[in-house]
């Protein structure tokens, strides 16, 4: 059972470029985040989803878009990179919104 | 404006005593806290959650207060172990909704 996998767990991309982060859960989870973890900042909200098909904004949506269409996959993408987006995202996944959530191990990306 | 906050960017403590750490929140209607442990290059992992209706919930070494007057919870770890040298955050939730989580606070644990 491997719970939450993020792919790819190390980018550096130059600004401007484009890049997918793929997120999968094995755990039939319906909800699924992304986070972002910033020094001081503690980790913050991008986008989530409540099921297959569903997408709404977190607190620090912009520059991100997201999809799910498949449940148990949960794709954050960056159309053009830029050095505010350097940042380690998290992807994780709950059985019900405001319960306890699954995290993956992390994606730590610089963009230059 | 962070509406969960953890003052403390980082704790000391000697192995066997008990660690104490604190989280303020804003939102008075956040209704449920969790407290979640992360190590280097992890992902962080649930630890030890308590609703509203409560103000303490333990479980083994570990316990969570709620002073909801207050607007602040505290985790209490007894004894402190080596191996609970990690980064701690706490997270708050109203109607179960989306969480907002504190910018964590780094726990040392020394031999």
């Amino acid at each position: 059972n491997a719970g939450v996998t993020q792919t790819p767990k190390f980018r550096v991309l130059k600004t401007g470029q484009s890049m997918t982060l793929l997120c999968a859960q094995d755990m039939n989870h319906e909800y699924m985040y992304w986070y972002r973890q910033d020094p001081g900042m503690g980790l913050r909200l991008i986008h989530y989803s409540v099921g297959e098909g569903t997408t709404a904004k977190g607190e620090v949506p912009d520059g991100y878009n997201v999809s799910r269409l498949k449940k148990q996959n949960f794709l954050l993408g960056l159309e053009s990179a830029a050095p505010s987006q350097t940042s380690v995202y998290f992807c994780a996944s709950s059985y019900e919104v405001g319960t306890e959530a699954f995290f993956g191990q992390g994606t730590r990306l610089t963009v230059v | 404006d962070q509406q969960v906050k953890q003052n403390s960017p980082s704790l000391s403590v000697q192995e066997g005593r008990i660690s104490i750490l604190n989280c303020d929140y804003t939102n008075s209607m956040f209704d449920y806290f969790l407290w979640y442990k992360k190590y280097p290059a992890e992902g962080p992992t649930f630890l030890i959650s308590i609703s509203s209706i409560k103000d303490k919930n333990e479980d083994g070494r570990f316990t969570v207060f709620l002073n909801k007057s207050a607007k602040h919870l505290s985790l209490h770890i007894v004894p402190s172990q080596p191996g609970d040298s990690a980064v701690y955050f706490c997270a708050a939730s109203s109607n179960f909704n989306k969480f907002y989580f504190g910018s964590g606070t780094k726990l040392n644990v020394k031999p």
